[in-house]
């Protein structure tokens, strides 16, 4: 298995631009975790999903902030526009099942910097 | 609401030396409780779990025992190597249907030869 697939690695854009990052999680999981990590806050859940559907996006900071997964093996945080304080490491991550000690596996992230 | 504290870093220990990082927690239920570790420029790995109270997680010399009456799950080894340079993040899964993981802060290890 190639794990969760996430792109790009790194993107650095400028402020104001439209961003998105992209997910392919485990074939099987069905259920999909965008998470943002930085110094300051360290690792916040944005949103997740179960079986496509969105349950909790109470972590999404604003508006400028959208995510989606049209079917179970891809998935998109888009930012529009970006800011500087956007600038973070962002993780999807996917599992199996909804409940119980069922392992969340992580990508490599997404890096990005918004100057 | 559920969430987990787990010790400030940075910390700082020579090869060979005895690690503990605290972590405890807050939660409803029975929840199954992780360590996950971040090593540079990765994403977060299993490092090892327990799903029910006095359960010991193991791997790579790493333990951590599930203790309910203290809430507490703390990671021990015994003997640190330069390889274990990591972030170490303890988590929560209160186990309900519509699941998610509660996350620490994440604690920054660093081991000196």
């Amino acid at each position: 298995d190639a794990g969760v697939i996430q792109s790009p690695r790194h993107e650095v854009t400028e402020m104001g631009q439209e961003v998105t990052l992209r997910c392919k999680p485990i074939s099987g999981h069905n259920s999909l975790f965008w998470y943002r990590q930085t110094m300051m806050r360290g690792l916040e859940l944005l949103i997740y999903f179960n079986n496509n559907v969105p349950i909790d996006d109470s972590g999404m900071p604003e508006d400028r902030f959208s995510a989606k997964m049209p079917n179970a093996s891809f998935s998109t945080l888009k930012i529009q526009p970006s800011e500087p304080r956007d600038s973070a490491v962002y993780f999807c991550a996917s599992r199996k099942g909804t409940a119980g000690a069922n392992v969340l596996t992580f990508g490599a992230g997404s890096r990005l910097t918004v100057l | 609401g559920d969430s987990v504290t787990q010790m400030e870093g940075p910390v700082t220990l020579s090869e060979e030396a005895f690690l503990t990082i605290n972590c405890t927690y807050t939660a409803t239920g029975y929840p199954s409780l992780f360590w996950y570790v971040q090593y540079p420029g990765e994403g977060l790995q299993l490092l090892l779990k327990a799903t029910k109270a006095d359960d010991k997680g193991s791997n790579k010399g790493f333990e951590a025992t599930y203790r309910k009456e203290t809430t507490s799950f703390h990671l021990e080894k015994g003997s640190v190597q330069v390889s274990d340079s990591a972030v170490y993040f303890c988590a929560l899964d209160r186990g309900s249907t519509l699941g998610r993981l509660y996350f620490g802060r994440g604690t920054q290890l660093t081991v000196w030869p």
